[in-house]
């Protein structure tokens, strides 16, 4: 079985500024991981995926996230933020044979402001 | 554009009273699932289908049931709301020709029970 522990519930941070959301996995299988941004009211959208290969993997909007095997962890990244950031992101992890499953971290509520 | 399809975006239900929930997709793909999403809280998995075969969450209440139809339908029945069913309900879909788990997310019905 897989669990994914989201560090911070909340991070305020100001327009233009770096931002990182923490995620740490555990799991006793090889893994997939996966980060999914939810807009108010909406669905969950893939924001970017490690499935093998390089570490840091680019995804849409400019994010980016590193996969540490050691510290097993898969922290997400953005150089400067924008107000339209604003949302709820959720780190997912799926263990590798494990079947058509995504385990859900409690999310991080990313909150830009001018 | 291919996509995943909810139906209500938003509805309304009184207690006890059944309320079923639709979901439709273009991509073809093999399996469908059924979240719930509370406030602040991670997706939970209700249950999934792999083309017609039915996998029920061992924690999954008897009073939600899931229809497929075909391929493109997928319905979610609750037989009976309480008012702790309030929630957001997601639907999802992932091509099982693939080794990783990516799911493809619609923009969910947002359930009231009153």
């Amino acid at each position: 079985a897989q669990s994914v522990t989201q560090l911070d519930s909340q991070v305020p941070v100001f327009e233009e500024a770096p931002v990182e959301l923490r995620c740490n996995y555990s799991s006793s299988v090889s893994v997939y991981l996966f980060w999914y941004v939810q807009y108010p009211n909406q669905g969950l959208q893939l924001l970017l995926k490690y499935l093998s290969g390089s570490t840091l993997v680019k995804g849409i909007n400019g994010f980016e996230a590193e996969f540490n095997k050691s510290q097993t962890s898969f922290h997400l990244r953005k150089p400067s933020v924008h107000i339209s950031d604003t949302a709820e992101y959720f780190c997912a992890v799926s263990g590798k044979g494990g079947g058509n499953k995504l385990t859900f971290g409690t999310g991080t509520q990313l909150k830009v402001e001018l | 554009d291919a996509m995943v399809i909810q139906n209500p975006r938003y509805q309304v239900t009184q207690f006890g009273k059944p309320v079923t929930l639709s979901c439709s997709q273009t991509l073809n793909h093999n399996v469908m699932y059924w979240y719930q999403q509370k406030s602040s809280q991670a997706p939970k998995l209700l249950f999934h289908y792999y083309d017609k075969d039915f996998n029920n969450e061992a924690d999954t209440p008897d009073n939600f049931q899931s229809r497929r139809p075909n391929t493109s339908f997928c319905f979610l029945d609750i037989r009976s709301p309480g008012l702790g069913d309030a929630a957001m309900y997601l639907c999802a879909t992932s091509p099982h020709s693939t080794e990783y788990n990516e799911q493809f997310f619609g923009p969910g019905t947002r359930l009231t029970v009153l």
